[in-house]
């Protein structure tokens, strides 16, 4: 049964720090492995979805690598903005059209 | 070409009456699916729906619960006699067909609060 984690549960840094966020799956047997963020009270927007093929992907500051032997994918954010702050949420999608999430990472980026 | 869409935003019942949540998907998308993200915790699978067809419902409670796919019209997410418990936000996503290479769309989401 895929389960997804990610570490930190909140994290706070000062603007224009780079970051890394973490997320670990215990099934390797995926063929997606997605990105969102999730304002308060809002819906999802992806971020970036790499498939098992690829190793990473980016786009504008962020990228986003994924390693299915170690079960682990990270984001990294350049120059961090407040206008980032947000919570990040990953899933894994195994293929029996299920994504299955991440609790996500709660980040304040503070001016 | 306007993205999956859901209402209400926003839903108050009262402990025992029933609610009625709507999705529909993007233009062109057959597959319907329904995540429920209770506070504090991500998003997870409840129901995958076909037009008329269920084809998975094995994360929704198999009691009050219940979804449908119409040939014409929005998906449904129906509880009945909704508890504190089922106070979260409802989630539902679209894809053009079910498979790896085809992303799933995820709409803004209902929040469901019971009093």
């Amino acid at each position: 049964k895929q389960e997804v984690t990610q570490i930190p549960a909140a994290l706070s840094v000062p603007e224009g720090e780079n970051l890394v966020l973490n997320c670990s799956f215990t099934d390797s047997a995926i063929y997606n492995l997605q990105w969102f963020r999730q304002d308060p009270g809002k819906g999802l927007t992806s971020l970036l979805l790499i498939q098992s093929s690829q190793r990473e992907q980016t786009s504008g500051r962020l990228n986003a690598s994924l390693d299915k032997s170690s079960g682990r994918s990270t984001l990294y954010i350049a120059a961090s903005q407040p206008g980032d702050s947000a919570t990040y949420l990953c899933a894994a999608y195994s293929g029996t059209y299920k994504y299955i999430f991440g609790t996500g990472t709660r980040l304040k980026v503070l001016a | 070409n306007a993205g999956v869409m859901q209402n209400p935003r926003h839903l108050v019942r009262r402990r025992g009456q029933e609610a009625r949540l709507r999705c529909s998907p993007m233009k062109g998308h057959s597959h319907v699916y329904w995540y429920r993200q209770l506070p504090e915790e991500g998003l997870k699978f409840m129901v995958y729906l076909q037009k008329e067809n269920i084809i998975d419902e094995s994360g929704m409670p198999k009691e009050r619960f219940s979804a449908e796919f119409p040939k014409e019209g929005p998906s449904i997410l129906r509880i009945q006699q909704v508890v504190r418990g089922d106070s979260a936000a409802y989630f539902c996503a679209s894809s053009i067909a079910q498979g790896a290479l085809h992303e799933q769309y995820f709409g803004p989401g209902t929040r469901l609060t019971v009093t």
